[in-house]
């Protein structure tokens, strides 16, 4: 049982440049989310989806798109990078019903902007 | 937006001794969540708290959720050495999207050198 898989591990882009941060998990969760992490300042919320076909926007959501097409994937794109965007970025997924259980989270992707 | 305010933003121990850290919030949350964090990895649940007053332990960790449930505490009991990492109270909502899990900024915790 993998639980949440996030490729790539590292990534360095230069600015302007677009990718996909991919996400996938394996559990047959309808919930699924982005975070990115900067230091001190905690996890914050990108992008959250609760099921396929359905995406909302969290509290920073300029500059990057997802889409939720199969239950199982999450990617989120970064259309046109920034250097503001160098961050660790965290999906998490959780169940309907294991949501008061909080989320399992991937093991991150560390973006550099330069 | 809703901010929860953690504290201390860290710590150093020393093997043995008793960790204490706390989460406030100015609004009131439903459930209340405690994460640790390990280098390169992503926050992995520790206690999940449901009712105010509740007090609950998983080993050597202790939670509370706050009787106004706007607070909560974490203690870690005769520390060691693997506790050493990143804590985060986590704050969630239900009953709407999922979206609302809001997070504090962390206690990062230390080794006495």
């Amino acid at each position: 049982n993998a639980g949440v898989t996030q490729t790539p591990k590292f990534q360095v882009l230069k600015t302007g440049q677009s990718m996909t941060l991919q996400c996938a998990q394996d559990m047959n969760h309808e919930y699924m989310s982005w975070y990115r992490q900067d230091p001190g300042m905690g996890l914050r919320l990108i992008h959250y989806s609760v099921g396929a076909g359905i995406t909302d926007q969290g509290e920073v959501p300029n500059g990057y798109n997802v889409s939720r097409s199969t239950t199982e994937d999450f990617p989120l794109r970064l259309l046109s990078a920034a250097p503001s965007q160098t961050s660790v970025y965290f999906c998490a997924s959780s169940s309907r019903q294991g949501a008061l259980n909080g989320y399992t989270f991937g093991s991150g992707t560390r973006l550099t902007v330069v | 937006g809703q901010q929860l305010n953690q504290s201390p933003q860290s710590m150093f121990i020393q093997e043995g001794e008793d960790v204490s850290m706390n989460c406030t919030s100015s609004s009131i949350f439903n459930t209340w969540l405690w994460y640790k964090q390990d280098p390169g990895e992503g926050p992995v649940l520790l206690i999940a708290l449901y009712k105010a007053g509740e007090l609950t332990s998983n080993g050597r960790l202790t939670a509370q959720f706050g009787i106004t449930r706007k607070d909560s505490f974490l203690n870690i009991s005769a520390s060691i050495p693997s506790d050493v990492g990143i804590y985060f109270c986590a704050g969630l909502n239900y009953g709407g999207s999922q979206g609302n899990l809001i997070f504090g900024k962390g206690t990062k915790l230390s080794v006495k050198p």
